[in-house]
């Protein structure tokens, strides 16, 4: 089974608004991803999370706030968002210390900001 | 910095021919993994084939196989028997060998396949 699972799969926001992103996953993987996708563009980094403690931030806005509870699970909580913040989430997981450590992604989550 | 470079933003192929995808990458690391991914209008990103850099042996995925040359530093899948829903677009991507790294896209290329 390799499956990620991310909700909602669409969102609509106001810019005061406060929202959450999350994703699971059941396989195991110790290592979790956020990536913002444009539309025909590719997936760009956020964030990685490696053994629950976040091991890379690509200088993302602080309006984007990541959190990983547990190993199974990754929230992006959204605040004061732009319009330009509009684009497909995608969550993505990984096994560490494994050969490939293939990233297996979610469905995705499509935020509009208004 | 690594960077990947997929030269043909648009490709098209009659279904059941064979058609070949591009992608180059740049890295000084000499252990490393590439992947290529396709996305179709879903939006939802599978992985199709993945290739060890140490390995000499070209990978297969059933239809799928990748022309791997490390002295060129390129990375081409062969689709071959297209189907319909190979329409997608395909990006291809780079992951050095160091646990817990990023995967390096490239810009995408969009297959269309015709009936």
């Amino acid at each position: 089974d390799t499956e990620v699972t991310q909700t909602p799969k669409h969102l609509v926001m106001g810019m005061t608004n406060k929202k959450s992103l999350k994703c699971e996953q059941h396989m195991g993987h110790r290592a979790m991803y956020w990536y913002k996708q444009k539309a025909k563009k590719p997936p760009e980094l956020m964030f990685v999370y490696s053994y629950e403690k976040l091991s890379i931030n690509e200088s993302v806005p602080s309006r984007f706030s990541p959190e990983c509870p547990n190993s199974s699970l990754l929230n992006l909580h959204l605040h004061a968002l732009q319009p330009e913040d509009s684009a497909l989430y995608l969550c993505a997981s990984s096994q560490l210390q494994e050969s490939w450590e293939t990233q297996y992604f979610g469905p995705g989550t499509r935020l509009l900001v208004l | 910095a690594q960077t990947v470079t997929q030269s043909q933003p648009e490709m098209s192929v009659q279904e059941a021919e064979t058609v070949t995808l591009s992608c180059t990458y740049d890295t000084s690391e000499s252990d490393y993994y590439l992947f290529w991914y396709k996305q179709p209008p879903s939006r939802q990103m599978i992985l199709v084939i993945r290739q060890e850099a140490y390995k000499q042996q070209n990978a297969t995925e059933n239809r799928f196989s990748v022309n791997f040359q490390k002295a060129a530093k390129s990375f081409s899948l062969k689709i071959s028997d297209s189907q319909l829903g190979d329409a997608a677009m395909y990006f291809c991507a780079y992951r050095r060998e160091t646990s817990g790294s990023r995967l390096t896209f490239g810009e995408g290329t969009q297959l269309t396949v015709n009936p």
